[in-house]
C-alpha cells in the first residue's frame, strides 16, 4: 500500500505570494495533520482534519489554512508568504484523529521563500 | 502548556556502541503518549515507539528499548550496538490521550546522532 505522498516535493515562492500544498492519505486513513517543520527545529503542530472538519489548531496566523476533501486528501495554504514561512510542511495521516494509533508522516515539501 | 526537552543537540558514537538519547517533558494531562521519531536525511519521519503514560513498564524491542520515569517526566531511549545506518535526527514527542483532542504531537527539537564506522 501507498504511504502518504504530498505534492510538490520542493517550490519556490516569493516574499508576497501564495502557495497551495497538498496531501493524499494512506488509503483508509480518514485523519489528517500538517506540521510545519524550520530547519534545525523539531515540527511545530498546524492543523488537524477529520471527515472534513477541523479537529484542531495550532498556533499560526490567519494566513494559514487547510482543508479536507471527500477523499480525505487536504490542501494547505499559506497567503501573504513571509520569509520566516521557509520550511518542510509535513503531512500525517491516521485512522482516527485520536486514541493510541501513531500518525504516519510524508516526505514533506520543502517551501523557500525568497 | 505541552513542552518536550531534547537537552542532547548533537550526540556521535563508534558503530556497535550502545546510544541513549534523553527526553523531558512537561504537561498538565493525567494521561498522555510519548513517542520517538527517527528522521533520515530523506525528510520522512518514522515512527519508532510509543508509550502510554499509565504503563510504566519498560520494554525492548529489537535494539530499541525505553526508560520512562513519570516521577521525573522523563522518556529515555536507548540504541543497543548502533549501525551507520542509526544515524538520523531523533525526536521525542508527547500527544494528549483525552478523546476529544486533536492527535496533536507537541516534538522536541530533536537530537542529530552520528554513528562512525
Amino acid at each position: 500500500d501507498a504511504g502518504v505522498t504530498q505534492s510538490p516535493t520542493h517550490l519556490i515562492k516569493t516574499r508576497g505570494q501564495h502557495v497551495t500544498l497538498r496531501c493524499s492519505p494512506i488509503s483508509g486513513h480518514k485523519s489528517v495533520s500538517w506540521y510545519q517543520q524550520v530547519l534545525g527545529q523539531g515540527p511545530q503542530f498546524i492543523f488537524q482534519y477529520y471527515e472534513k472538519e477541523e479537529r484542531g489548531r495550532g498556533n499560526f496566523p490567519d494566513r494559514f489554512s487547510a482543508r479536507q476533501f471527500p477523499n480525505y486528501s487536504s490542501e494547505l495554504n499559506v497567503n501573504a508568504l513571509l520569509l520566516g514561512d521557509s520550511a518542510l510542511y509535513l503531512c500525517a495521516s491516521s485512522f482516527t484523529p485520536s486514541g493510541p494509533q501513531e500518525q504516519y508522516f510524508g516526505p514533506g515539501t520543502r517551501l523557500t521563500v525568497t | 502548556a505541552q513542552k518536550v526537552t531534547q537537552a542532547q543537540t548533537e550526540i556521535s558514537v563508534v558503530e556497535k556502541e550502545d546510544v541513549t538519547l534523553d527526553c523531558v517533558y512537561e504537561t498538565r494531562d493525567t494521561t498522555y503518549y510519548l513517542f520517538w521519531y527517527k528522521q533520515p536525511p530523506s525528510g520522512e519521519l518514522v515512527f519508532l515507539i510509543r508509550r502510554n503514560s499509565f504503563d510504566e513498564q519498560n520494554e525492548i524491542s529489537g535494539r530499541y528499548s525505553w526508560n520512562f520515569q513519570k516521577s521525573t517526566s522523563s522518556f529515555n531511549f536507548t540504541i543497543t550496538a548502533s549501525q551507520v545506518v542509526d544515524s538520523a535526527v531523533y525526536f521525542c514527542a508527547l500527544s494528549p490521550v483525552s478523546s476529544g483532542s486533536a492527535r496533536q504531537l507537541t516534538f522536541g527539537s530533536g537530537t542529530q546522532l552520528t554513528v562512525l564506522p
